[in-house]
């Protein structure tokens, strides 16, 4: 057990809509992160927050946002679904001392998103 | 921009031989290298991570992985693999900047009893 928790973990929603994923870190981490994991694509580095700011942005679609919360808690809102988003979504966390480059990332055990 | 490539999608070795799963990568400036294993229906789990200093990084598991910045290569090696050890693993690269997490595509290791 990392100690990042993911809820939900299965979501099964129609094209169209939007949903909220939500991610609480480790206890002490400051950092959160987003992926995405889908078969032909792989692991894709979606956007970080720390500490309630964001601060790296990967291959973020412009439908989906993030917020992370003064109590660090993070929320990924993925909006006007469409069937390639179905993927498994992971949340990671780190503690990002200093310029954090160096952190371990944990990981969540994710939320497995199916869009119909 | 930084990447990350796997050679090979799938290594089969037989348990109590040694393995070997390649990555090799390309970044600016220093490279800081990672490897992660994913097991089935699972979130992936650090392994061992590279930063400086020796090339020869020890992590979980019994696993090592050798950084060679010549070869821009840091190959997870394990001496004598475990059928426990069957799985996906995923290497990473974090630039001097810090601004981004580039995962490799994975490597589905299968360890045959």
């Amino acid at each position: 057990d990392s100690g990042v928790t993911q809820t939900p973990k299965h979501l099964i929603t129609a094209t169209g809509q939007r949903v909220t994923l939500r991610c609480s870190p480790r206890s002490g981490d400051l950092s959160v992160y987003w992926y995405q994991q889908s078969l032909d694509q792989g692991l894709q580095f979606l956007i970080q927050y720390y500490n309630g700011e964001e601060r790296a942005k990967g291959n973020i679609l412009e439908r989906f946002s993030a917020q992370q919360f003064p109590d660090l808690h993070s929320e990924l809102n993925l909006s006007s679904l469409e069937l390639g988003d179905s993927a498994l979504y992971f949340c990671a966390s780190s503690i990002d001392f200093l310029a954090g480059r160096t952190d371990t990332q944990y990981f969540g055990p994710g939320t497995r998103l199916t869009v119909l | 921009a930084q990447s990350v490539a796997q050679p090979e999608d799938q290594v089969n070795v037989a348990e109590g031989n040694p393995l070997t799963v390649k990555c090799t990568y390309s970044v600016s400036g220093n490279p800081y290298l990672f490897w992660y294993v994913q097991y089935p229906n699972r979130g992936l789990q650090f392994l061992l991570k590279y930063i400086t200093g020796d090339n020869l990084v020890k992590g979980s598991y019994g696993f090592e992985a050798e950084f060679n910045k010549s070869q821009t290569s840091f190959h997870l090696k394990k001496p004598s693999a475990l059928v426990s050890d069957s799985a996906l693993y995923f290497c990473a690269v974090r630039d001097n900047y810090g601004q981004n997490f580039v995962f490799g595509p994975g490597t589905r290791l299968s360890v045959l009893p």
